[in-house]
C-alpha cells in the first residue's frame, strides 16, 4: 500500500470553528489531492497540488483552503466549518501529472468529519 | 449528459454469477479510464486501467466502447469478497483531472 496517512481519522466539531486536516505521504509523489465523498455525490475534488506551494481549485473549493509547504504534507483547512461540510475527506497522491497522462491515484484512509 | 454516470444499484447476485456494470461518459476526447473498488468505510483502490479497447485481469474484464461512450466492468464467477462499490473514473472535460462516478454497489450472496 502507498504510504499515505491522514489525521485526524475522526473529528466532531461545532459550526463556526476552524478545522485543519492533514495528509502525509512518504512516496515523494508530486501531485496531491483532497476529495470529499458524500452519499449521492460520489467523490468530488476540493483542491489539488502540483508541487510545493503550487495549488489549484477543484470543483467544490468554496469554504476550503489548502497549503503545501513540504512535498510530503498537504493541509486542508475549513476556515469556519458549516454543517454542509460534514463528510468523509480523502487525500490522494499520484506520480504522473494528470494533464499529461491520467494515472491511478492512491488514496489515504479518509477522515470522517462531523460538524454539529 | 453528466460527465460520468453509473447505475447505483445495488446489484444483488449469487456466488458464481457473472455480473456487468456500465459507466457512460460525456467527454469524447477521453483516452483513459479507470475502475476503482471501494469497500464499506474504506478508501477507493485501483482495480483496473483501460487505455484502449479493454483490459482483462483474472475474473475481471473491462471494455471500452468509444462509439457509444461507455466502459463496462464484467465480473465472472462472483465471490462473496467481490461485494463492494465500484467507481468509474474518467478524465474531466477540458482537463485531465479525473472525475469519479457515484459508484455501483455490488452485493454477492451465498
Amino acid at each position: 500500500d502507498a504510504g499515505i496517512t491522514q489525521s485526524p481519522r475522526h473529528k466532531v466539531t461545532e459550526t463556526g470553528t476552524p478545522v485543519t486536516l492533514r495528509c502525509h505521504q512518504t512516496e515523494n509523489h508530486r501531485y496531491m489531492y483532497w476529495y470529499r465523498q458524500d452519499p449521492g455525490h460520489g467523490l468530488r475534488l476540493i483542491h489539488y497540488s502540483y508541487g510545493v506551494k503550487d495549488t489549484d481549485k477543484g470543483e467544490v473549493s468554496d469554504g476550503y483552503s489548502v497549503s503545501r509547504s513540504k512535498t510530503e504534507d498537504f493541509l486542508l483547512t475549513l476556515e469556519s466549518a458549516t454543517s454542509s461540510q460534514t463528510s468523509v475527506y480523502f487525500c490522494a497522491i499520484s506520480e504522473q501529472p494528470p494533464d499529461i497522462r491520467p494515472d491511478e491515484q492512491y488514496f489515504g484512509p479518509g477522515t470522517r468529519l462531523t460538524v454539529t | 449528459r453528466k460527465e460520468v454516470e453509473q447505475d447505483p444499484g445495488p446489484f444483488n447476485v449469487p456466488e458464481g454469477a457473472t455480473v456487468a456494470f456500465n459507466c457512460t461518459y460525456s467527454n469524447s476526447a477521453s483516452q483513459s479510464f479507470f475502475w476503482y473498488r471501494q469497500d464499506c468505510r474504506k478508501e477507493p483502490k485501483l482495480l483496473m486501467s483501460v487505455y484502449s479497447s479493454g483490459n482483462e485481469d483474472g475474473r475481471f474484464t473491462a471494455q471500452l466502447n468509444r462509439a457509444s461512450q461507455y466502459i463496462s466492468l464484467l465480473i465472472r464467477d462472483s465471490k462473496l469478497s467481490d461485494s463492494a462499490t465500484y467507481l468509474c473514473v474518467v478524465p474531466r472535460q477540458g482537463s485531465y483531472i479525473p472525475t469519479f462516478g457515484r459508484g455501483t454497489s455490488l452485493i454477492v450472496h451465498p
